[in-house]
């Protein structure tokens, strides 16, 4: 199984801040890359996909980067409603896996 | 627009069975592969089963093959998981997903379901 890291698992920030959370995978995944956020009770929101493309609806202040094993993905200006919990997922193989996530919160 | 309507679920006994179903709309649901993914509570994401758009092939995480079935009714544009022997660790919110790719199982997903409660306890 391909075993995703997130870091930092949370972080504090305020708004305007730019943040970047890098996940890390066990091997390499080309850029089978993607990552969702999500707010308490809610289901996640996909935000980017294939590593660097923005879903559709997404502001253009969120950006991901990387291939092979290394990615990140960067929020510029810090919003109120970014405030939130962030997974990067491998889709090159199953079992498809989940970085433990990261929680954004208000400093 | 694209909605992923879920129902089932509930309380129920270790040992026990319960089945969980999506009806989805907006896209034409044969084309896309579907997921199941849970989230244990507090806990963070983990992929459960997908069955390609074709219901030609399925696949199952380790810790649930044999145990749950995955399947689908393109007729009805519906998704299922059949849970059965379940376990305290499989309590957890269910979503449905949907694959974000036409042609293959892309394993990214572009909608969601608004989830589903499982707690087995007795």
């Amino acid at each position: 199984d391909i075993e995703m890291t997130q870091s930092p698992s949370s972080l504090s920030a305020s708004v305007g801040d730019r943040i970047t959370i890098t996940c890390r995978a066990s091997q390499t995944i080309a850029d089978h890359l993607n990552w969702y956020q999500q707010k308490p009770g809610k289901a996640p929101k996909p935000l980017i996909y294939a590593a660097s493309s923005l879903q559709s609806g997404v502001p253009s202040r969120f950006s991901g980067s990387g291939s092979g094993t290394d990615f990140a993905l960067t929020i510029d200006s810090l919003q109120a409603e970014d405030f939130a919990t962030y997974y990067c997922q491998q889709s090159v193989s199953t079992p498809l896996t989940f970085g433990g996530g990261t929680k954004v919160e208000i400093k | 627009e694209v909605q992923l309507l879920q129902s089932g679920g509930g309380l129920v006994q270790p040992g026990g069975s319960l089945r969980l179903s999506c009806v989805a709309s907006g896209f034409t649901f044969r084309n896309y592969a579907m997921t199941w993914v849970r989230q244990a509570p507090g806990k963070g994401l983990e992929w459960v089963s997908t069955v390609r758009g074709s219901a030609s092939a399925t696949f199952y995480a380790d810790s649930v093959k044999g145990r749950f079935t995955i399947s689908r009714d393109n007729s009805r544009n519906s998704l299922s998981l059949q849970m059965t022997s379940l376990r305290p660790e499989d309590a957890a919110i269910y979503f449905c997903v949907k694959d974000s790719s036409p042609t293959a199982v892309a394993g990214s997903y572009d909608f969601w379901g608004q989830g589903t409660l499982v707690a087995v306890s007795s």
